[in-house]
């Protein structure tokens, strides 16, 4: 198993272009997320995913938005891209037989000029 | 929300025991206590878990007293690999949205 993946790994952009991050599991887990961590600091919740079609709000929803369309997939949207959301991203994914134990991808590092 | 507070950095030598002390004083009857590692670069990566009294794995062991407030995370012999920072997680099970990473604990381990 690959367990959880991110495409791309790293990224540059200007401030006001678009991309989306790609994030993948291969467990079968119902629970996604995406998050976010900036330097020196810990992890935020940008949004979430408690099953296929469906998607919440978490800590820092603003300038991001998220679809999941397939079980194994969960994607995230920056419309117009800002510098304060240069960052690192993490997407975790979650099996509900397991209170807590999240799964975490690599990470993309995203830096916006 | 339990808010919990860990010491910001800790320094260790190889072959010595780490503890990891997270105060969380005003834990709620459903929230489970859960360690996170993370590497520089990496995603964090789950440790450990427990409700009350003792847990211990093959990575660590968890010591939470009788009144759940505080909750103690034990590196046996820690190794320069185990220098990362660790995340003490306070919640319940069945909101899992309202899991909360603070800045965590910077270990260092010198030779």
């Amino acid at each position: 198993n690959a367990g959880v993946t991110q495409t791309p790994k790293f990224r540059v952009l200007k401030t006001g272009q678009s991309m989306t991050l790609l994030c993948a599991q291969d467990m079968n887990h119902e629970y996604m997320y995406w998050y976010r961590q900036d330097p020196g600091m810990g992890l935020r919740l940008i949004h979430y995913s408690v099953g296929e079609g469906t998607t919440a709000k978490g800590e820092v929803p603003d300038g991001y938005n998220v679809s999941r369309l397939k079980k194994q997939n969960f994607l995230l949207g920056l419309e117009s891209a800002a510098p304060s959301q240069t960052s690192v991203y993490f997407c975790a994914s979650q099996n509900l037989d397991r209170t807590y134990e999240q799964y975490f991808g690599p990470g993309t590092r995203l830096t916006v000029t | 929300l339990a808010k919990t507070t860990q010491p910001i950095s800790m320094d260790s030598y190889e072959g010595q025991e780490v503890n990891i002390t997270c105060s969380h004083n005003n834990i709620a009857t459903n929230d489970y206590i859960t360690w996170y590692q993370q590497f520089p670069s990496q995603g964090p990566r789950f440790i450990i878990q427990g409700y009350k009294t003792k847990v211990t794995n093959e990575v660590a062991s968890l010591f939470i007293p009788a009144d759940r407030k505080s909750s103690t995370l034990s590196l046996p012999r820690v190794s320069l690999s185990d220098t990362a920072v660790y995340y003490c997680l306070v919640g319940p099970s069945y909101n899992t949205d309202k899991l909360i990473f603070g800045t965590g604990t910077r270990l260092q381990v010198f030779p």
